[in-house]
């Protein structure tokens, strides 16, 4: 895997459903990975940073995991909520380029009340 | 402000027409980045401070690019004779380290080239 990629592109899921992203990246110089919640009008939000193979992380009912070995993480959302209608990015950062954030094309959930 | 700001917000620029677009990071962050980010794709990386010492900018497009930050706090980002390929967000971003594990972007201006 050479770029950051996300799937599915768009999602569209009735409130209360739980969902989930990925996020593929490449794995070789592996640094950090990023994933970021972007509103309409807002600005992207940083929701998790994760370093280590293994990593799990949670904000309410948002969680994510992260393998570095085979360049994946994944991003759960449990009771959906027409308030975490976003478009969701994550990003990758290699150890010879610590802060240059590489991004997948986002994937862009809607949920429907 | 608490967090980064960016303006204008909304820009339409005529062909050919040079734009300036600023970027005030959080006071005291030491690394400021811009990513653009074109219709139906993710941001993609144009350049990096690290306080006014422009030290990546692999990522600008072509010559019409040019970013500064003299004073290593607020940043401009310019670009001369706008072209209908540059219409985009762009997003600057600030962390406090050099460079930081986490970044703070701002809301992004929309620049329409017509």
């Amino acid at each position: 895997i050479l770029n950051v990629e996300q799937s599915p592109q768009s999602l569209h899921v009735q409130e209360g459903d739980s969902t989930n992203f990925t996020c593929s990246f490449p794995s070789s110089n592996f640094y950090a990975l990023h994933w970021y919640r972007w509103e309409t009008a807002k600005s992207p939000e940083a929701l998790f940073v994760m370093t280590l193979n293994g990593d799990e992380k949670k904000k309410g009912r948002i969680s994510a995991t992260l393998n570095t070995k085979e360049g994946y993480s994944y991003l759960y959302i449990k009771g959906s909520q027409p308030e975490d209608s976003a478009t969701y990015l994550c990003a990758s950062t290699t150890s010879s380029n610590t802060g240059k954030l590489i991004f997948g094309q986002g994937t862009t959930l809607q949920v429907k009340p | 402000g608490a967090g980064v700001s960016q303006s204008p917000r909304y820009k339409v620029a005529k062909r050919g027409q040079d734009v300036a677009l600023r970027c005030d990071p959080i006071s005291g962050h030491v690394s400021l980045f811009w990513y653009q980010q074109a219709l139906g794709q993710g941001p993609e990386f144009l350049t990096y401070f690290q306080n006014e010492a422009q030290l990546d900018k692999s990522g600008l497009p072509s010559d019409r690019f040019f970013a500064e930050r003299p004073e290593g706090s607020v940043s401009t980002l310019k670009i001369q004779r706008t072209q209908q390929e540059d219409s985009a967000v762009y997003l600057c971003a600030s962390s406090l380290q050099e460079p930081g594990l986490e970044a703070f972007f701002g809301q992004g201006t929309r620049l329409t080239v017509v």
